[in-house]
């Protein structure tokens, strides 16, 4: 099986910070995926990072995948109120060839006051 | 709107009752899965059917029964054996496009067993 580690497990910030969360893995890395979730609803899908050295942005949220692709991390710019929430990581178990399952970390609880 | 919806969004049973959980989709996706979420754990996979009429067990599926008849369904049952049923549940679909296998998410529903 596939193991994803997060971190920070929580972070607070001040409104207008920027902020790093990680997601690391025990193994290559085919396919990651960024949701984030307010809490007690679904989650909601941000980006999708396959190539190694892949950056992709979305408003003030941009994601990498590393070289080596078994680590990514999630950098907001200039946080906002409305960025709050649970972020979580997702990695595919194979190379996609199959609608397989996706494995996920434990999530970095986002808290930004004003 | 296409989308995922899950019903009821609360729930309440007595324990040792049987309780099953709606997930519906006008996606036309041919995966569906179930995840259950406690705080702190991130997700955990139940049970998840890349076609009609199969389905593969996933990490906790002690307890827990599903079905597949269409492609547009996927019940999940909460048995009396499940220990700890208490959880929010999520249902998950997804599709092959263009190599990526992203998961779009239910609302959830929240479970809780007096």
């Amino acid at each position: 099986s596939q193991e994803l580690e997060q971190s920070p497990q929580s972070l607070i910030v001040q409104e207008g910070k920027n902020l790093t969360i990680n997601c690391t893995s025990s193994k290559t890395l085919y396919g990651l995926y960024w949701y984030k979730q307010k809490y007690g609803e679904g989650l909601i899908f941000l980006m999708m990072l396959q190539k190694g050295g892949e950056e992709k942005s979305h408003e003030k949220i941009t994601a990498k995948l590393d070289e080596k692709k078994q680590q990514s991390s999630l950098h907001i710019t200039a946080s906002q109120p409305s960025h709050a929430g649970i972020y979580l990581c997702g990695a595919s178990s194979d190379r996609g060839s199959t609608l397989g399952r996706l494995y996920f970390g434990r999530g970095t609880q986002l808290t930004v006051w004003p | 709107d296409g989308g995922i919806t899950q019903s009821p969004k609360y729930l309440f049973r007595k324990e040792g009752q049987n309780v099953t959980l709606s997930c519906e989709q006008n996606l036309n996706h041919d995966a569906m899965y179930w995840y259950r979420q406690d705080p702190g754990q991130g997700l955990r996979l139940i049970y998840y059917s890349q076609i009609v009429n199969d389905f593969q067990k996933g990490d906790i599926a002690e307890g827990y029964s599903v079905s597949r008849e269409k492609k547009e369904s996927f019940p999940l049952t909460v048995t009396s054996a499940q220990k700890n049923p208490t959880a929010f549940y999520l249902c998950a679909s997804s599709t092959r496009t263009s190599g990526r296998t992203e998961q779009f998410f239910g609302p959830g529903t929240r479970l809780t067993v007096l």
